[in-house]
């Protein structure tokens, strides 16, 4: 199995342009999250999908942000336009969710991220 | 609120020494525990998790955790330190929705 896929691994680009973040989870997951990294403020979730239906995008900073699941094995994170701020790396992962009796529960592995610096 | 501490920011330890990461959390459920680890520019790799059974649980690269209800604490352990091991440590939480609760992160460093 390959893992998560991310791509870019590394994006330069300048203020105001739209940047947009990949990611191919592995096969079989049903979930899947998108995590910004900074050192500011650490590891933030900012949206999930179960079945490609997002279920909490508390998470997303402002509107500039969009995540989308097209189906099960593509999702991407949109910013637009792009600021300074934005700055960071971004980590994909996913989770296949396993049941024992009334119990569920999800171990999440992680893709390289993508170091996106905005200028 | 559910939440996980890592009280230490960071720590560093003499290679072979032995090594404790210390790490409390809040969650009203039944909580499953994780401990991941990220080197310099890599993402996060899953050392070891605690979902139910015995509560002291091994994991990868020699590192043990031992799951305690009553101290609300999942403290990550290696008898002998090696300087790969150097690294960011993160503990976290989860129940049965599937989102992952982290900490802050411990960041080690190990002394030649």
């Amino acid at each position: 199995d390959a893992g998560v896929i991310q791509s870019p691994r590394h994006e330069v680009t300048e203020m105001g342009q739209e940047v947009t973040l990949r990611c191919k989870p592995i096969s079989g997951h049903d979930y899947l999250f998108w995590y910004r990294q900074t050192m500011m403020r650490g590891l933030e979730l900012l949206i999930y999908f179960n079945n490609n239906v997002p279920i909490d995008d508390s998470g997303m900073p402002e509107d500039r942000f969009s995540a989308k699941m097209p189906n099960a094995s593509f999702s991407t994170l949109k910013i637009q336009p792009s600021e300074p701020r934005d700055s960071a790396v971004y980590f994909c992962a996913s989770s296949q969710t396993w049941a024992s009796g009334s119990i569920s529960y999800n171990e999440q592995f992680f893709g390289p991220g993508t170091r996106l610096t905005v200028l | 609120a559910q939440s996980v501490t890592q009280p230490d920011i960071h720590i560093t330890v003499s290679e072979g020494a032995s090594l404790e990461l210390r790490c409390n959390y809040s969650y009203g459920a039944t909580p499953y525990l994780f401990w991941y680890v990220q080197s310099p520019g890599q993402g996060l790799q899953l050392l070891l998790k605690y979902f139910s059974g015995d509560t002291l649980v091994q994991g990868i690269k020699g590192f043990e955790a031992e799951f305690k209800r009553s101290q609300s604490s999942f403290n990550l352990r290696k008898p002998s330190v090696h300087w790969s091991d150097a690294a960011e440590y993160f503990c976290a939480v989860t129940g049965n929705t599937g989102k992952l609760i982290f900490g802050q992160g411990t960041t080690l460093q190990v002394k030649p």
